[in-house]
C-alpha cells in the first residue's frame, strides 16, 4: 500500500535559518503530494501541493518540488520565523485509493 | 478552519460508554472524512463519505461507526469506548474533483477514555 515517510523531529532552528524537512513516499501510479501544517490547538491547514512530476508547490515562503525519480517532496524555506513553529505533515493522494495517506509529522521549533 | 465545526472540543468519558462526535460544515463540500491523530503516527482515516448516501471504511474503522445525516453533517460514534481509542479526532471536508482536492479540517476533538 501507499506510505509516506518523514524525518523525525523535533527540528529546532534559530530564526532566519534555512529549513529542510525531508519527505519520501511509496505509491502506485501518479499521486498528488501535499504539505499540511498544524499550529497548536488547531486542525491541519493546507500549506502547498503538487499534482505531477517536477511541479513546484509554494506558499508563504515554503517550497517543495515533486521529484518522481527520487519519490520525494522535501519542504524548504530560506529563512524561518518564530511563527513557523508548528507540526508539518507530508501527505499523498492516490486516485486509486480515494484517500490521503499522511506521514508521521515533523515538529518544528524556531527560537528567537 | 471555522467553516468546519466539531463538537465537543474535549471529552472525558469511561470505558464502555457510547460516544458521539459531531461535525458540521458550511463549505458546501460533498466529501467528508473522520481521522484520528496519535503521536508519531500522523493522521489515520477512520471513515469517509462522498455524498449523503455513501459511507466507506477507512484504514482503522473497527470499533467506530458513522452517520451522514445531511450534506453538511457527519457524525462519528464509538459504540463502546475503550482506552486505546483515546486520541485527537479530526473531521475534514473536500470538494469533489480530480487529482486530490485539498482537505479542510476542523479544530479537532480531544477524547480521553478512562
Amino acid at each position: 500500500g501507499d506510505s509516506v515517510t518523514q524525518m523525525e523531529g523535533p527540528v529546532t532552528l534559530s530564526e532566519e535559518a534555512f529549513l529542510t524537512i525531508n519527505c519520501t513516499y511509496t505509491a502506485t501510479g501518479y499521486p498528488s503530494l501535499f504539505w499540511y501544517v498544524q499550529y497548536p490547538g488547531e486542525g491541519l491547514q493546507l500549506l502547498l501541493k503538487a499534482t505531477k512530476a517536477d511541479d513546484k508547490g509554494s506558499n508563504k515562503g515554503f517550497e517543495a518540488t515533486y521529484r518522481k525519480e527520487t519519490t520525494s517532496f522535501h519542504l524548504e524555506k530560506g529563512s524561518v520565523q518564530v511563527s513557523d513553529s508548528a507540526v508539518y505533515f507530508c501527505a499523498l493522494y492516490n486516485n486509486a485509493g480515494n484517500m490521503l495517506t499522511f506521514g508521521g509529522g515533523t515538529r518544528l521549533m524556531v527560537k528567537p | 478552519d471555522a467553516d468546519v465545526t466539531q463538537t465537543p472540543r474535549n471529552r472525558i468519558t469511561k470505558t464502555g460508554k457510547r460516544i458521539m462526535l459531531e461535525c458540521s460544515q458550511t463549505k458546501g463540500h460533498d466529501r467528508m472524512y473522520w481521522y484520528r491523530q496519535d503521536p508519531g503516527l500522523g493522521l489515520r482515516l477512520i471513515y469517509y463519505s462522498f455524498d449523503v448516501k455513501d459511507i466507506n471504511k477507512g484504514e482503522i474503522s473497527d470499533g467506530y461507526s458513522v452517520s451522514r445525516q445531511a450534506q453538511a453533517k457527519f457524525s462519528l460514534s464509538l459504540e463502546s469506548a475503550i482506552p486505546n481509542q483515546t486520541a485527537l479526532y479530526f473531521c475534514a471536508t473536500s470538494d469533489s474533483g480530480p487529482r486530490g482536492q485539498p482537505q479542510h479540517f476542523g479544530d479537532g476533538t480531544r477524547l480521553s477514555i478512562l
